[in-house]
């Protein structure tokens, strides 16, 4: 069974950073694009970041870029967003996804979120 | 880059079919081939309904079709049921710096 589980969400200062990890298992990780998606309150899907199978190619939305980074460990089967100078509209629930065909071809397991909360 | 315009809701009878548009640009839909279509549950994770315009992924019921006709995509639901009541979403991979980009999402209602 394929399981993908956010953690490290929480409260921060805005200017603060913030780590999410995604531990996944029941798939050849390695194989795999993985990807952040976003969900403001109230708001739709927004794509986030993403990481090739192999790390070689790592691309961001343009109102994450510069700002947050992604990364993933093979070995241990998980993927990251360090998320840096966090700003109140960054505020969302924050899903890891594993691409499932080509790069680009969608996403077919998500986990369940994690609540990113930005707010003095 | 601005979300995908969708129609922010959609209702039809029980057995009855749908379709949801998804209006995009020749920079996302009309000009790739990366159209998906993602079913959420408030509070639960999205499920992929459709890939590569009009694909399937496995397990997903037959009652849900895609397809794309220049910039504008498709997502159609036929025999409506009580549990196809929520959230809809369609993405495409596009060409501007912004790379990947969602519809604003519909919602489904069922009568």
């Amino acid at each position: 069974e394929v399981q993908v589980v956010e953690s490290g969400g929480g409260l921060v200062k805005p200017g603060g950073s913030l780590r999410l990890a995604c531990a996944t298992s029941g798939f050849a990780f390695s194989r795999y694009s993985m990807n952040w998606v976003r969900q403001a309150p109230g708001k739709g899907l927004e794509w986030v970041s993403s990481i090739s199978s192999s790390s070689n190619f790592r691309y961001y939305a343009d109102s994450v870029k510069g700002r947050f980074t992604i990364s993933r460990d093979n070995a241990e089967t998980s993927v990251y967003l360090q998320m840096n100078s966090l700003r109140a509209d960054d505020t969302a629930v924050y899903y890891c996804a594993k691409g499932y065909h080509d790069f680009w071809s969608g996403f077919d397991y998500w986990g369940q979120g994690a609540l990113v909360t930005v707010s003095s | 880059q601005s979300a995908l315009t969708q129609p922010a809701s959609v209702s039809g009878s029980p057995g009855q079919s749908i379709t949801i548009s998804c209006t995009g640009t020749s920079s996302d839909v009309g000009g790739y081939n990366y159209v998906s279509w993602y079913q959420h549950h408030p509070g639960k994770a999205p499920k992929l309904l459709i890939y590569d315009v009009s694909n399937r992924p496995s397990g997903v019921s037959h009652r849900f079709s895609g397809s794309k006709s220049g910039n504008t995509a498709s997502l159609t639901i036929s025999g409506l049921q009580a549990e196809d009541e929520t959230d809809y979403y369609c993405s495409s991979y596009t060409s501007t710096s912004t790379l990947y980009v969602f519809g604003t999402g519909t919602r489904v209602t069922v009568l």
